[in-house]
């Protein structure tokens, strides 16, 4: 069946360092591709999206890139700080003729910032 | 405030219980879900709802129903719970690409 690896689950970096978070799907027909931010005790939050029509999408000091051809996309977070520390789940989805869009969720990573 | 609103926060059952899952939003979405949390394994889909009135599986559904009460709301039922179930159960609704997760509902079942 369809699914969605992610790697590492576990990253720890010291704080103003980059990090890092891989993932790889198997639907071809997948073509968006949001990354959640999941801090203690809450619900996942949307922090960015890619579309399968780019290649590369910034906000502020956050990035996803995403390979078609592999069939992978990556969340870079520059200049790390402690408020960064959560899991982070990234998902591969692609629309129903109903309208809706069921998420495919990677096993999530969660990320230490040390200061 | 605007947003997805699950009850029970945290929930004890034993073996061969039931209960339900509320949820509830207020951004007019049409479509409602249900994941489940475990360690290692992501959140993995129970059931959703395209919209009121219609209901459907996702990759987990044994064990679990639910019910589309209106637009606002879309509950989820344990008839009689299992140790396998013990997970933190999300709800979301969605419109636009992005899900609105609710905070959760913790569930041991001892």
């Amino acid at each position: 069946g369809e699914n969605v690896e992610q790697h590492p689950s576990t990253l720890s970096v010291q704080e103003g360092d980059s990090a890092v978070i891989k993932c790889t799907y198997s639907d071809s027909a997948s073509n968006y591709f949001p990354w959640y931010k999941q801090e203690l005790g809450k619900g996942p939050q949307l922090i960015i999206d890619i579309r399968s029509n780019v290649g590369e999408k910034k906000d502020q000091r956050i990035a996803v890139t995403l390979n078609k051809t592999a069939k992978h996309f990556s969340l870079h977070i520059t200049e790390t700080q402690p408020e960064d520390s959560a899991v982070y789940f990234c998902a591969a989805s692609r629309g129903q003729a109903s309208g809706t869009y069921k998420y495919i969720f990677g096993t999530g990573t969660r990320l230490k910032v040390l200061a | 405030n605007a947003g997805v609103t699950q009850t029970p926060k945290f929930q004890v059952l034993k073996t061969g219980q039931s209960m339900t899952l509320q949820c509830a939003q207020d951004m007019n979405h049409n479509s409602m879900y249900w994941y489940r949390q475990d360690p290692g394994m992501g959140l993995r889909l129970i059931y959703y709802s395209a919209s009121e009135g219609t209901t459907d599986k996702g990759e987990v559904p044994n064990g679990y129903n639910v019910s589309r009460l209106n637009k606002r709301e879309f509950s989820l039922r344990l008839e009689s719970a299992a140790p396998s179930q013990t997970s933190v159960y999300f709800c979301a609704s969605f419109v636009a690409y992005g899900y609105t997760f609710g905070s959760g509902t913790r569930l041991t079942v001892v």
